[in-house]
């Protein structure tokens, strides 16, 4: 599986666009980058998935490099309630497959 | 209903006791997972049910015992923990014909003394 890195930590403001990187340099072609993030004391939550193209819907922008080595997630206009783990993940989209989570971004976002 | 229901929210349970944690979804969905999650870490897979079959275990004891009796239900039987499996278990399920966009529940608060 391809390895993820991700910054420990960001501050945003709010209002701001919070802009979360992920690298993952050895992503194979069938490996969909996926994001997750948890707030505290809550399950973890889906945001969005992609394999090559930008994908938008009405939580968050993801951006994939042409050569897929790394993506960016984008949250438009960051609130205090976007404050939490942001997971990186890149894995084959196969049914059933294992969803493993790294070590993640914790996004501090400040009034 | 876009629930994953999971029950209790708390758990405190001696070391030679037998428990039960409960995951229950309507969504339809036929892949369902446990994780476990300590303070300050990314949840660790533990299990995954595709079908109602285990289709992956990631080496865990055998204290934890996994069960899926129907498409809706998930269950973890625990027997004889320590005091180090306290943590946060959660349950995840997964749609049909998608890959892992999956939705969780709001976890299980387990300590054992």
């Amino acid at each position: 599986d391809a390895k993820t890195t991700q910054p420990p930590s960001m501050d945003c403001a709010e209002g701001r666009a919070a802009n979360l990187p992920c690298n993952h340099s050895t992503i194979s072609g069938n490996e969909y980058v996926y994001w997750y993030r948890q707030i505290h004391s809550q399950g973890p939550q889906y945001i969005i998935h992609g394999l090559k193209n930008n994908e938008t819907n009405e939580m968050a922008s993801l951006i994939i490099t042409e050569d897929r080595k790394s993506s960016t997630l984008i949250l438009p206009h960051a609130t205090l309630r976007d404050t939490a783990v942001y997971y990186c993940i890149v894995r084959v989209r196969e049914y059933g497959n294992k969803l493993v989570f790294g070590a993640g971004t914790i996004l501090r976002v400040k009034s | 209903d876009t629930e994953v229901t999971q029950t209790p929210k708390h758990l405190v349970m001696g070391m030679t006791n037998k428990k039960s944690l409960k995951c229950e979804q309507h969504m339809g969905h036929r892949a369902m997972y446990w994780y476990k999650q300590k303070a300050k870490k990314p949840p660790e897979l533990m299990f995954v049910y595709s079908y109602e079959k285990l289709s992956i275990n990631e080496s865990v004891p055998s204290r934890f015992s996994p069960e899926c009796p129907n498409s809706s239900l998930l269950n973890l039987h625990l027997h004889a923990l320590q005091p180090e499996d306290s943590a946060l278990y959660l349950c995840a399920s997964s749609p049909l014909g998608q890959g892992l966009e999956a939705f969780f529940g709001q976890g299980t608060r387990l300590t054992v003394v």
